[in-house]
C-alpha cells in the first residue's frame, strides 16, 4: 500500500539559510500534518491542512510557512535557520471521515543546521 | 490544554517478562486515544485507536485498554524485536491533530 512520501530524507544547511521539505500524502487522504521531533523529544505539532486550507496551527515559528497544493502535496518552508531547528520533521496524512482520524506518518526528513 | 503523560520513561525487560505501559491524559472531549510505535530515526507506526472507556484492542503480544483518565499498553511475553519507543497520543473531539506524550522507551533483552 502507498505510504506518505517525504523528501529529502536528509538535509544539511548552514545557519540563516533556507530549507524546503516536501510531503506527498497517501492517495485520497485530504488532511496533511507537519510535526517536528527534536532529539529525545515527542513529536510537536506544527501545522495542518484540510483540502488545501490551513486547518490548525501549533507551535510553528514565524520563520516557517507551509502550504498544500492542488495535487494535495505539501511543502514546509523554513527560513533564517537556527541551530535549534535541527530535528526530524514528519509529515502525516489522514482521511477526515467519521470517527477518529488515524494519522499515517512518513519516514521523516532529518534537518541538520550547522 | 490537552495533556498526555506517559510512564515509565524507560523500561527494561527480559524476554518473556510481561509488563504494562501507562498513559494518563487530560482532554476536553476525547475523539480517540492512539498508540504508536517508533523505531529510532523512523516515523511513528500506528498500533491502536481506542474510542471509549472500557474498550480493549489486541495485536500479537500487545493489548491496549482505555479508561476515562488513562490507557494501558500491556506487553505479554515480549521479544527483543518489541524494543522501540511507544507513543501515546490523544485526538480532541473537534480536531484532527494528535497531541503526543513523551513516550516510553522499551528495551527487551534476550
Amino acid at each position: 500500500a502507498a505510504g506518505v512520501i517525504q523528501s529529502p530524507r536528509h538535509l544539511i544547511k548552514e545557519k540563516r539559510e533556507t530549507a524546503t521539505l516536501k510531503c506527498y500524502p497517501i492517495p485520497r487522504h485530504d488532511t496533511v500534518y507537519w510535526y517536528q521531533q527534536g532529539p529525545g523529544q515527542d513529536p510537536q505539532f506544527l501545522i495542518s491542512f484540510y483540502e488545501k486550507m490551513q486547518s490548525d496551527k501549533g507551535s510553528i515559528p514565524d520563520r516557517f510557512s507551509a502550504q498544500q497544493f492542488s495535487d494535495y502535496h505539501s511543502e514546509l518552508n523554513m527560513s533564517s535557520l537556527e541551530l535549534g531547528d535541527s530535528a526530524l520533521y514528519f509529515c502525516a496524512s489522514s482521511f477526515a471521515g467519521a470517527g477518529a482520524n488515524v494519522l499515517t506518518f512518513g519516514a521523516g526528513s532529518r534537518l541538520t543546521v550547522l | 490544554e490537552d495533556q498526555v503523560t506517559q510512564s515509565p520513561e524507560a523500561l527494561r525487560l527480559q524476554e518473556g517478562e510481561s509488563s504494562s505501559l501507562n498513559c494518563s491524559y487530560t482532554v476536553s472531549g476525547l475523539r480517540g486515544l492512539f498508540w504508536y510505535r517508533q523505531d529510532p530515526g523512523k516515523g511513528p507506526e500506528f498500533l491502536f485507536t481506542l474510542y471509549s472507556a472500557g474498550e480493549e484492542k489486541e495485536k500479537e503480544r500487545l493489548k491496549a485498554t482505555l479508561t476515562k483518565k488513562e490507557s494501558f499498553l500491556h506487553i505479554t511475553a515480549p521479544k527483543p524485536e518489541d524494543s522501540a519507543t511507544y507513543l501515546c497520543a490523544v485526538q480532541e473531539e473537534y480536531g484532527n491533530k494528535l497531541v503526543f506524550g513523551a513516550g516510553t522507551i522499551l528495551r527487551v533483552k534476550s
